[in-house]
């Protein structure tokens, strides 16, 4: 299949162990925040969401952390498996706006 | 639960050839989106429909056009095509308009080589 991204960063993390992703979002008017999965050859799945009133939100296995102070945005993925491996990036939409920009990624690598 | 639906998945052209890329989505969304997906970079608005009826340039319009044929489809076609168009097309669709805080939901792309 194609390359999402030839040099992205990549996080290789053990299988079981906590997987850390950050983005740092683009756009102070930005009110909404998505993070997606897309494995090879696929589309991006929508993973978590997150409004701009919220500091934290948890799903399965999955935390979304947002600190608009500094503009950042993270994903933790609890007990990392094998099917986690893929890349992951973050949306932000602009408030008002059909625009979302959307990060380049970061890989992860779940290591047996 | 087929969500977005994108054909073809492949697609070899020579510069010149026009082609229509088409996406159908199966989940009563308003919204439907153009994008493309270039290495290292992400990804780029092209087009989008808010509602059936209505379309309006994203990011990088130049050399494409688009159709909202109803509610459910929205293809993206390319006139002419160059080299500079080889990139990976994705379609999404979300279920409300402007401001609702939806997420959008992605077909699994046509990959198009243009020679």
């Amino acid at each position: 299949g194609e390359s999402v991204g030839l040099h992205l960063p990549t996080l290789s993390v053990q299988e079981g162990d906590n997987s850390i992703i950050n983005c740092a979002y683009s756009n102070s008017a930005s009110d909404y925040f998505i993070w997606y999965k897309q494995e090879s050859g696929k589309g991006p799945q929508f993973i978590i969401d997150i409004r701009s009133n919220m500091d934290k939100r948890q799903g399965q296995r999955v935390t979304v952390l947002l600190n608009k102070t500094v503009k950042h945005l993270s994903l933790q993925i609890a007990a990392t498996q094998p099917g986690d491996s893929a890349v992951y990036f973050c949306a932000e939409n602009i408030r008002g706006t059909y625009k979302y920009i959307f990060g380049t990624g970061t890989r992860l690598k779940v290591l047996a | 639960n087929a969500g977005v639906t994108q054909t073809p998945k492949f697609q070899v052209l020579k510069t010149g050839q026009s082609m229509t890329l088409q996406c159908a989505q199966d989940m009563n969304h308003n919204s439907m989106y153009w994008y493309r997906q270039d290495p290292g970079m992400g990804l780029r608005l092209i087009y989008y429909s808010a509602s059936e009826g209505t379309t309006d340039k994203g990011e990088v319009p130049n050399g494409y056009n688009v159709s909202r044929l109803n509610k459910r489809e929205f293809s993206l076609r390319l006139e002419s095509a160059a080299p500079s168009q080889t990139s990976v097309y994705f379609c999404a669709s979300s279920a409300r308009a402007l401001g609702s805080n939806q997420p959008q939901h992605f077909g699994d792309g046509t990959r198009l080589s243009i020679l």
